[in-house]
């Protein structure tokens, strides 16, 4: 299986902040790599597919990079709906994974 | 607009079984690879099985392989998980998610989009 590993775990910043997330892959997954946007009580979202492409309707500051094991999700300047928790997801092959999260808290 | 509506969660003793249901309101369920995803109660995200367009294969996670059985029925718009021998760690909240699939720069990418509101499943005694 492969492994997702997130970090950090936990970040806080405060809003205008430029944040980066960083999701490591036990293994080479080109660009298979997935970005998910979690609020509490609620399913997740997806942001980002394919590493790098913004779904649609999700607001610019949102951006992905990376290929092979090593990606970043970067919010440019982060606004008080971005307060949330962020997963990684691999979709290179099954079992599908994710990493463990990343909870965003406001400072 | 798309929505899957969960429902069949509840309490359930160790060892039990429970089904779950998800309805897809839209009008392309037949098209589409469906998944299954749980979440612990203050977890993260785990996959744990999915079914191709025509239900003719499927995949599971290694922790509920033998236990749980992944099905849908395209022309009722529904996809089920049947959960049998239930254990206390599968409490979770568990979604249906649709396998979103669109081609970029020549490759096929996928991910879950749109994902139910969930529904609880509880195994305890």
């Amino acid at each position: 299986d492969i492994q997702m590993t997130q970090s950090p775990s936990s970040l806080s910043a405060s809003v205008g902040d430029r944040v980066t997330i960083t999701c490591r892959a036990s293994q080479s997954i080109s660009n298979y790599l997935n970005w998910y946007q979690q609020k509490p009580g609620k399913a997740p979202k997806v942001l980002i597919y394919g590493a790098t492409s913004l779904q649609s309707g999700v607001p610019s500051r949102f951006s992905g990079s990376g290929s092979g094991t090593d990606f970043t999700l970067t919010i440019s300047s982060l606004q008080p709906e971005d307060f949330a928790t962020y997963y990684c997801q691999q979709s290179y092959s099954t079992p599908i994974t994710f990493g463990q999260g990343t909870r965003l808290e406001i400072k | 607009e798309v929505q899957l509506v969960e429902s069949g969660g509840g309490l359930v003793q160790p060892g039990g079984s429970l089904r779950l249901s998800c309805v897809d309101s839209g009008f392309t369920f037949s098209r589409y690879w469906m998944h299954w995803v749980r979440q612990a109660p203050g977890k993260g995200l785990v996959w744990v099985t999915r079914i191709n367009n025509d239900g003719s294969s499927t995949s599971y996670a290694d922790s509920v392989k033998g236990r749980f059985t992944i099905s849908r029925d395209n022309a009722k718009n529904t996809l089920y998980l049947q959960m049998n021998s239930l254990r206390a760690e599968d409490t979770a909240v568990y979604y249906c998610t649709r396998g979103a699939t669109t081609m970029v720069r020549g490759v096929y990418h996928n991910w879950f989009d749109p994902w139910g509101q969930g529904t609880l499943v509880t195994v305890s005694s």
